[in-house]
């Protein structure tokens, strides 16, 4: 069955410090892998993108990692802010192209990021 | 920045009755999507929709559920007879293209059923 887990489930941090969150997937065929952030209320935004050939990516202090022969993916924040507190969640598009539709969600990783 | 818009920000309706949220996608988009997420649990794919037509489901997309175009900004889901179940935050998302184009959300109608 095609699943996204994401661990830690939860995350506190100091203001500036670095983290690092994990993501493994089953999904099968892979198309490309997604991190989103989602703070409470609102929708998720789009990080990063990447696909089965790209192995970093990076946005700004986000910087994502994907092994496809594992099937495991890490997004790293640095110097973290208190804005970066959210909920960060791993995406895995199962088809090749086309419409993008079924993503498959994890169920992300909640960071509190304190003062 | 342009966005995605949704309303009603909040609906509550009662068990039976139909409902339809609302959702204007970004202008130039192409593709259109449906989301729900149930609270405390993981976003899930409701169906995607491309020149005019459903390109692909899920299956908690059945047939209490159907989407519409029914002009050039808005893409509507309506659900017929209501559940308790239903009750969720329901995402709608627009991309401009194939290939590895983002998602951009809005930021979603919470539906209450009572």
């Amino acid at each position: 069955k095609n699943q996204v887990e994401q661990s830690p489930q939860s995350l506190i941090i100091l203001e500036g410090k670095n983290c690092t969150l994990q993501c493994n997937y089953t999904v099968s065929p892979f198309s490309n892998l997604r991190w989103y952030k989602q703070d409470t209320g609102r929708g998720p935004v789009s990080l990063t993108i990447m696909t089965f050939s790209e192995n970093t990516k990076s946005n700004g202090r986000y910087t994502a990692t994907l092994d496809a022969d594992t099937k495991q993916s890490s997004l790293h924040i640095t110097a973290s802010q208190l804005s970066d507190s959210a909920s960060y969640i791993c995406v895995v598009s199962p088809f090749g192209g086309g419409s993008q539709g079924n993503l498959i969600f994890g169920k992300g990783t909640k960071l509190s990021v304190k003062p | 920045e342009p966005e995605v818009t949704q309303t009603p920000s909040h609906q509550v309706t009662q068990m039976g009755q139909e409902v339809i949220l609302r959702c204007v996608p970004i202008s130039n988009h192409l593709y259109f999507y449906w989301y729900r997420q149930i609270l405390g649990q993981k976003v899930e794919f409701l169906v995607s929709f491309y020149n005019n037509e459903i390109s692909e489901k899920s299956e908690i997309f059945d047939d209490q559920f159907s989407v519409e175009r029914p002009d050039g900004s808005n893409f509507t889901l309506k659900i017929r007879s209501t559940k308790l179940e239903d009750s969720a935050m329901y995402f709608c998302a627009s991309s401009g293209g194939q290939g590895w184009q983002p998602q951009h959300f809005g930021d979603g109608t919470r539906l209450s059923i009572l």
